[in-house]
C-alpha cells in the first residue's frame, strides 16, 4: 500500500505568520502535488513536482511556495498566511503524470487562519 | 480555463438501490477520468478510472460510463450500502503543458437504511 504522511494534521496559524506543511512519501513515486480542499470547490491544484529540486505552479499557486528537496519530501510554505488560506490541504504522489496513473492521498492538513 | 462539473452536490438513496452522480468536462483533449472517493473525516481514495478508448468499464458495483460526444461521465453503484456513504469526486485529465487533474466539486452520497 503506497504511503503519504502529512504534517502536522492540523494548525493555527496567525494572519502575516509563516506556515509550512510538510510531506513524506515512501512509495518512491516521482511525482507529488499539493492540493488545497474548499467547500464547494473540490481539490485545486497549488503547486507539484515531477523530479527532486524542481517543482510547477499548479492552479492556484498565488501566496504558496513549495519545495521538494529529495524525492521523498514536499513541503508547502506560506510566507505570510491570510485568512483566505484557511482549508484543508492535501498531499499526494503519483509514480508518472496523473493522466496514466493514480493518485495516493496523504490524510490531509486542516490549517486555521486567524 | 478548463473545468469537471459535478452538478449535484448532495445524492441520497436507499439502501439496496443504485445511484448515479454525473459529470462533465470542457476539454476534449482529456482521456483519463478516475473518481475518488473520501469518507467523513478521512482522505481521498481510488476507487475507479475510465479512459477514454473505451465509453464503459464496470468493477463490481461500480460502472463508469464515458459519452466523449457530450463530454459526459458518470458513476453508476448498485446495490448501496452504509459504507457507500462518502464524497464522490470526479476528475479529468488536461493538458495544460503538462499533463494534470482537475477535480470537479464532490457529491456527497448519503445510503439511508
Amino acid at each position: 500500500e503506497a504511503a503519504v504522511t502529512q504534517s502536522p494534521r492540523s494548525k493555527v496559524a496567525v494572519t502575516g505568520g509563516k506556515v509550512t506543511l510538510s510531506c513524506h512519501q515512501t512509495n518512491n513515486h516521482d511525482y507529488m502535488y499539493w492540493y488545497r480542499q474548499d467547500t464547494g470547490h473540490g481539490l485545486r491544484l497549488i503547486h507539484y513536482s515531477y523530479v527532486a529540486d524542481s517543482t510547477e505552479k499548479g492552479d492556484i499557486p498565488d501566496g504558496y511556495k513549495a519545495s521538494r528537496p529529495s524525492q521523498e519530501n514536499f513541503s508547502l510554505i506560506l510566507e505570510l498566511a491570510s485568512l483566505s488560506q484557511t482549508a484543508v490541504y492535501f498531499c499526494a504522489s503519483s509514480d508518472r503524470d496523473p493522466s496514466a496513473e493514480t493518485l495516493y492521498f496523504g490524510s490531509g492538513t486542516r490549517l486555521t487562519v486567524l | 480555463g478548463e473545468k469537471v462539473e459535478q452538478h449535484q452536490s448532495t445524492l441520497s438513496v436507499r439502501e439496496g438501490d443504485s445511484a448515479v452522480i454525473n459529470c462533465t468536462y470542457t476539454d476534449t483533449a482529456s482521456s483519463y477520468f478516475p473518481w475518488y472517493k473520501q469518507e467523513a473525516g478521512k482522505s481521498l481514495h481510488f476507487v475507479i478510472d475510465i479512459r477514454s478508448n473505451v465509453d464503459r468499464k464496470q468493477s463490481q458495483r461500480l460502472t463508469v460510463l464515458l459519452d466523449k460526444k457530450a463530454k459526459r461521465f458518470s458513476l453508476h453503484i448498485t446495490a448501496t450500502q452504509p459504507e457507500d456513504s462518502a464524497i464522490y469526486f470526479c476528475a479529468a485529465s488536461i493538458s495544460s503543458g503538462s499533463w494534470q487533474l482537475i477535480f470537479g466539486s464532490g457529491t456527497q452520497l448519503t445510503v439511508m437504511p
